[in-house]
């Protein structure tokens, strides 16, 4: 159990283009799901956390309106990457807690998005 | 702030050998504590988690971590190294709650030697 799935795994478009990365919990429910950034052989870096129906919370550097979060219903969040730019890509990675109960749940990954803007 | 220091960049070992991944955190109250795994071009895996009690926790693919308060480590050990266990290792801190925020670690690089 536990699985959380992303869509596209990878993408390749050009530059100006909004590009849409879908993470849906699969076999759970999640309230909040998290957006995350790698870059080649480096850590991942939290961009916002996705809370189903409000806003989402951006972390500190990240252009709310260059990343655009939808958290729609408790099994999906989208990240959308509008205007991309070269400097826009990178590994983009989200997951997710299952909801159970009051107990602390782990985050379960996506296997990750690989956005290059050409 | 919460913080995760991973002193070893990269690591070898030979299959077989045992292995041990240093982790070391701050955090201001009781830390929730996590080890990843990450294989080229994926997601990441949970490999186990410590929240509270026993500080030996154990993991899937025979993986262990002991939580050590006082020398704020969360070390990941395996007894026995196989070749598919090369990949990136990420250890992770966070607090409560599913809405709590990850910081992780910089990783690990295990490379496995045949």
């Amino acid at each position: 159990g536990a699985v959380v799935s992303q869509h596209p795994s990878w993408v390749i478009c050009k530059s100006g283009t909004s590009v849409k990365i879908e993470c849906r919990s699969l076999d759970f429910q999640a309230t909040t799901m998290f957006w995350y950034r790698q870059f080649p052989k480096q850590s991942l870096m939290l961009m916002a956390t996705s809370n189903e129906g409000s806003k989402a919370t951006y972390e500190q550097g990240v252009e709310k309106d260059k990343f655009l979060i939808n958290h729609a219903s408790l099994t999906l969040s989208t990240l959308t990457v509008t205007s991309a730019h070269p400097e826009d890509s990178s590994f983009y990675i989200c997951s997710a807690s299952r909801v159970y109960g009051q107990g602390n749940q782990p985050q379960h990954f996506g296997d990750g998005t690989r956005l290059s803007i050409l | 702030a919460q913080s995760v220091t991973q002193p070893d960049i990269h690591i070898t070992v030979s299959e077989g050998a045992s292995l041990e991944l240093r982790c070391n955190y701050s955090y201001g109250a009781t830390p929730y504590l996590f080890w990843y795994v990450q294989s080229p071009g994926q997601g990441l895996q949970l490999l186990l988690k410590y929240f509270s009690g026993d500080t030996l926790v154990q993991g899937i693919k025979g993986f262990e971590a002991e939580f050590k308060r006082s020398q704020s480590s969360f070390n990941l050990r395996k007894p026995s190294v196989h070749w598919s266990d090369a990949a990136e290792y990420f250890c992770a801190v966070g607090g409560p709650g599913t809405a709590s925020k990850l910081t992780f670690g910089t990783g690990t690089r295990l490379q496995v030697t045949l």
